[in-house]
Formats: C-alpha cells, sequence, structure tokens
C-alpha cells in the first residue's frame, strides 16, 4: 500500500529557530500533500494544502509566512515553522491519496513532534 | 457550517463488540472515512463509505445512511490493542476533508 514518509519524529528546538519538516511520498507520487495540525486530545486541525509546482493553498487563520511550505517534486513536501515560539509547540501530520482510489483513503506520514523551548 | 459529530469518549470490555456513531452535515458528500489513532502516533486508515450500506473488514465494519447524514463502525471480538481514538472525516462537495474531534476507546479486560 501507499506510505508516507515524515521526518523528523520529534525535534526539540529553541524560540526564534526554524524547523524543517520533511514530508515523502514512497511509491506513489503526490501531486498534492496535506498538511495538519494536532493539539493534545483534538482533532486534527487543517493547516495547508500543498500543490506540486505551485504555492500553497493555506486554511483561514494560517500565517502562510510563519508556516512555510514547499512541495518542489511529486514525491517531496516541506513544512518550515519559521521562528518558533514555545506556543507552535505540537504534532505536526502531512498526509496524501495515491492517485483516485479513494478507498485506500488518506495516508498519514507518522507525524513530527515540535517542541518549542 | 460543516459539522462532524461523535461521541468524546467510550467505555466497552475485551471481548465484547461495540458501535462508535457519527453524524455529519457537510456541504455536499464525496465519502466518509474512518480512521484509528494511537495515542502519540498518526491516523492510520480504516475505512471508506460512499454508498449506503454496510462495509465489513474482518473485525471491523462501516455502515453509512446518507439520507440520514449518519454513519456508525462497529468493532467486534474487542481487543486491548483496540484502544485508541477513532476518527470520523467526510469529504465535502470541494473534495475537502472535515474531521470530526475522535471518539476515545477504552477497552477493559
Amino acid at each position: 500500500g501507499a506510505v508516507v514518509s515524515q521526518h523528523p519524529s520529534r525535534v526539540i528546538c529553541k524560540s526564534g529557530t526554524s524547523v524543517k519538516i520533511e514530508c515523502r511520498s514512497l511509491d506513489f507520487q503526490a501531486t498534492t500533500m496535506f498538511w495538519y495540525r494536532q493539539f493534545p486530545k483534538k482533532s486534527l486541525m487543517l493547516m495547508a494544502t500543498s500543490n506540486e509546482g505551485s504555492k500553497a493553498t493555506y486554511e483561514q487563520g494560517v500565517e502562510k509566512d510563519k508556516f512555510l511550505i514547499n512541495h518542489a517534486s511529486l514525491t517531496l513536501s516541506t513544512l518550515t515553522v519559521t521562528s518558533a515560539h514555545p506556543e507552535d509547540s505540537s504534532f505536526y501530520i502531512c498526509s496524501a491519496r495515491d492517485g483516485d482510489r479513494m478507498s485506500y483513503g488518506y495516508t498519514f506520514g507518522s507525524g513530527t513532534r515540535l517542541t518549542v523551548v | 457550517g460543516q459539522n462532524i459529530d461523535q461521541p468524546t469518549e467510550m467505555t466497552a470490555t475485551e471481548g465484547a463488540i461495540v458501535q462508535i456513531n457519527c453524524t455529519y452535515q457537510t456541504s455536499g458528500f464525496n465519502g466518509l472515512f474512518w480512521y484509528q489513532q494511537h495515542a502519540g502516533e498518526a491516523p492510520t486508515f480504516l475505512s471508506y463509505n460512499v454508498l449506503d450500506g454496510l462495509e465489513e473488514k474482518g473485525r471491523f465494519s462501516s455502515f453509512l445512511s446518507r439520507s440520514k447524514g449518519y454513519s456508525y463502525l462497529l468493532l467486534k471480538e474487542l481487543q486491548m490493542k483496540d484502544s485508541a481514538s477513532y476518527l470520523c472525516a467526510v469529504m465535502d462537495s470541494n473534495y475537502q476533508l472535515i474531521w470530526g474531534a475522535g471518539t476515545k476507546l477504552i477497552i477493559k479486560p
């Protein structure tokens, strides 16, 4: 089945620094990837939709200058949290769908636990 | 507005059967997904329903009624490893996924 690799799985960074999270589709091409954020005991919150070769589409309330998304190839999307602050600490997850096979659902990366100190 | 409702928490006994309900109100409908999420991990895909009726996959089954805006996930022969959160998500007319808050399922011996 479709596999999405996400790393790092955990990162601790200092306030003011930037962190890059990578998401790769390993055995399929993902023209679209989705970036989510999840707070403890809360549901997934869509941050942005990443489209290969074009600008990402951000959800309302998500700062595009703070959460930089790059989707340079059909298998790689990156999320960079710039000038991180403690309130950015969260669980970030990417997902993608293998083509039009809805019956296979969306495949998620393993997630990145970001802690800003 | 768009809304997905599911119970916050449920408790069941090992070996028993549990049904997790999900009701939805969305702008259009292009299918409903169920995902399992263990604490600290990413969600994993369980099922996809786009037509009315019951889809069975081993111990897990998912049911959909589009006219009622209702789905349920049925878990049989519960095992301790089934303790997790179960997320219901609906794809709307714009092919956007709308997520429920998840149901935390606690399995007791």
